[in-house]
């Protein structure tokens, strides 16, 4: 049972544009939730998180939403550069399971120039 | 700052040898976490440890996979006997506990058994 959903492969979208990355869950446990990108060959890298007693949280070109009562989160990216090509996780955490994220299966985001 | 370092960065070895793989937390993280990536299952936890101590170990596949942490500084996870389907790439991540849930990854060791 996949308790963190991205149902989205992958997304290509253009450079300039707004690229919105989706993510379900499925654990009404899960408090706090974070986004990482992740490049070849490399670790993921936090991005942006978000708690559950917020519904929007803004970082420049980045904006995660939160929305509790249907179990959904999006990210957004405004506007979207070529650099931004990456694989995006989206992770979850219950604050009584000791920090263990549960990610979703990755969306593979292409930015054209 | 010296991130969290991984070795080695890649293994190729031959399905019943014993494999290795080497972590080392960035200094001060009290939480440590094994991550196993593969196109199948996505990214999904093995174990994790808060200072030094296993806490959830449900996610190691079989007992072919044991993990430790001597010290605060290093951790390792071992297979015994390896076998193909546990090529994948295996990430560590550290976190200091009760601060943020953030977690900082390795950049990973890409595991090929043949």
């Amino acid at each position: 049972d996949q308790q963190v959903k991205q149902n989205s492969p992958s997304l290509s979208v253009q450079e300039g544009r707004i690229s919105i990355l989706n993510c379900d869950y499925t654990n009404s446990m899960f408090d706090y939730f974070l986004w990482y990108k992740k490049y070849p060959a490399e670790g993921p890298t936090f991005l942006i998180s978000i708690s559950s007693i917020k519904d929007k949280n803004e970082d420049g070109r980045f904006t995660v939403f939160l929305n509790k009562s249907a179990k959904h989160l999006s990210l957004h990216i405004v506007p979207s550069q070529p650099g931004d090509s990456a694989v995006y996780f989206c992770a979850a955490s219950a604050s009584n399971q000791g920090g263990k994220l549960i990610f979703g299966q990755g969306t593979e985001l292409s930015v054209k120039p | 700052d010296a991130g969290v370092i991984q070795s080695p960065r890649h293994e190729v070895t031959e399905m019943g040898q014993e494999v290795t793989l080497r972590c080392k937390p960035i200094s001060g993280h009290n939480s440590l976490f094994w991550y196993r990536q593969t196109m199948m299952r996505g990214l999904e936890l093995l174990i994790y440890f808060n200072n030094n101590v296993p806490i959830d170990d449900s996610g190691m596949p079989e007992d072919r996979f044991s993990a430790k942490m001597p010290n605060a500084s290093f951790s390792t996870l071992k297979i015994q006997p390896s076998e193909p389907r546990d090529s994948a790439v295996y990430f560590c991540a550290s976190r200091l506990q009760g601060y943020s849930y953030e977690q900082y990854f390795g950049p990973g060791t890409r595991l090929t058994v043949t």
